[in-house]
């Protein structure tokens, strides 16, 4: 079975503090994902990643980094966390095989910046 | 721009039959993925369809025709744990997923 395991389950923070959100997968996939999902809307990604040190930006980076230095482990940081952070972070990973990629999620953070 | 529709919630009987829709307008089409998520809880993997037709399996079906940019999720034989909300996701010549708001769906004894 594919594990992905995410730091917090629910994480309450300050305006301004810098936020560390860490997702790992044991499954040796390539590919990470960051999404938020807010009530009412599709699930959007943040930022991704198909290798060990590279990163591409998603549809909403703006406000976001990410780091992956190893294969296993994707991590996401609010540089300055603002209210509008507020949200329901999900991690995934997957690998392509032919033409299906088929994403594995972690539990998902809850993050509450007051 | 590309956009993923499905109704927002729906209501059904325990024991009865629902059909939750998705049509899509996307850049290329690389499959079709359903999700379900239960509340508080991360997506799970429930179907993928590539090809025209449709895929059983178990209470689940999931239907596509690609010339018409729909599908469907079928869910037969009711269970209270089946509400949840149902996520339509297709991948884009890109391999991005695009990601449909998803359908709540409720039901009732």
């Amino acid at each position: 079975d594919v594990k992905v395991t995410q730091s917090s389950r629910y994480l309450v923070k300050r305006t301004g503090e810098k936020v560390f959100l860490e997702c790992v997968q044991d499954m040796d996939h390539e590919n990470m994902f960051w999404y938020r999902q807010d009530p009412g809307l599709g699930l959007r990604l943040i930022y991704f990643s198909y290798d060990v040190k590279m990163k591409e930006k998603g549809d909403i980076p703006e406000g976001y980094s990410v780091s992956r230095e190893k294969k296993e482990r994707f991590s996401l940081i609010l540089e300055s966390a603002s209210t509008n952070q507020t949200s329901m972070y999900l991690c995934a990973s997957s690998f392509r095989q032919g033409h299906t990629d088929t994403q594995y999620f972690g539990p998902g953070t809850r993050l509450t910046v007051l | 721009g590309q956009n993923i529709d499905q109704p927002t919630e729906m209501t059904a009987t325990e024991g009865a039959i629902v059909q939750i829709n998705c049509t899509y307008q996307t850049s290329g089409f690389n499959g079709l993925f359903w999700y379900q998520q239960h509340a508080g809880e991360a997506p799970t993997f429930l179907s993928y369809n590539v090809l025209d037709g449709l895929e059983e399996k178990g209470r689940f079906s999931s239907f596509l025709s690609r010339s018409k940019g729909y599908s469907y999720l079928l869910l037969k034989e009711l269970q209270m744990k089946d509400s949840a909300s149902y996520l339509c996701a297709v991948m884009d010549s890109n391999y991005q997923l695009i990601w449909g708001a998803g359908t709540k769906l409720i039901i009732k004894p």
